[in-house]
């Protein structure tokens, strides 16, 4: 168990620009999500794969916000023309098939600021 | 809407002063109440899982108990190791998705 791995840790960028992030999941865990926290909050729910499948979608997340999972199994979150308002912890977590009342394995997140 | 409020805010002890943190929840269908640690720089990590009223968990200086309504995180004789951002969240559907609160940050001081 290695845990999840989020790259980049840190990511600043100018407003307007395009970013990625990647997200590598517990590698026998189909289930993976990303959430967005901003200072002084608890994480806000942004999408939700089950293996290639992306079956949830938070209204938060605009148009601007794609994520994919090719094959079902590392993730990226992309964002383009980035805003001031982006600016926050995205943090990628895993869980195993099946039980679906069971805890999410976060990774240490990647910390966005836009300038 | 399904609501998760943490109580309070921050929460500053001294070394051996217990406390207890507070999550007041409001939600259709509760599947599960789960608390996490959080330290600063990083992703949030699982502490309890709890299920139905009335279920207590411990592990360590940590107790986690729950209500029809709310759950407390017991801290009892903290150490300065024990600051943190502990987060309180809902699990609300049946594939997974969490509502957390907005966290109790804990400072305990030697």
């Amino acid at each position: 168990d290695t845990g999840v791995s989020q790259d980049p840790r840190h990511k600043i960028t100018k407003r307007g620009q395009n970013v990625t992030f990647r997200c590598d999941p517990i590698s026998e865990h189909n289930r993976l999500y990303w959430y967005r926290q901003t200072l002084g909050q608890g994480p806000e729910f942004l999408t939700y794969f089950q293996n290639e499948a992306q079956l949830e979608k938070s209204r938060l997340l605009s148009d601007r916000f794609s994520a994919e999972r090719p094959k079902g199994s590392f993730s990226t979150l992309e964002i383009q023309r980035t805003e001031q308002g982006d600016s926050a912890m995205y943090l990628c977590a895993s869980a195993p098939q099946g039980i679906t009342n069971e805890k999410l394995f976060f990774g240490s997140g990647t910390q966005l600021s836009v300038l | 809407e399904d609501q998760v409020t943490q109580s309070p805010e921050a929460l500053r002890l001294q070394e051996g002063e217990s406390s207890s943190l507070n999550c007041s929840y409001t939600v259709s269908g509760l599947r599960g109440l789960f608390w996490y640690r959080q330290d600063p720089g990083k992703g949030p990590e699982f502490l309890f899982t709890l299920y139905s009223a009335g279920e207590e968990k411990e592990k360590e200086r940590l107790k986690a108990t729950l209500t029809k309504k709310e759950s407390f995180l017991h801290i009892t004789a903290p150490k300065p190791e024990d600051s943190a951002t502990y987060l309180c969240a809902v699990l609300t559907d049946s594939w997974g998705k969490f509502q957390f609160g907005a966290g109790t940050q804990v400072v305990v001081t030697p």
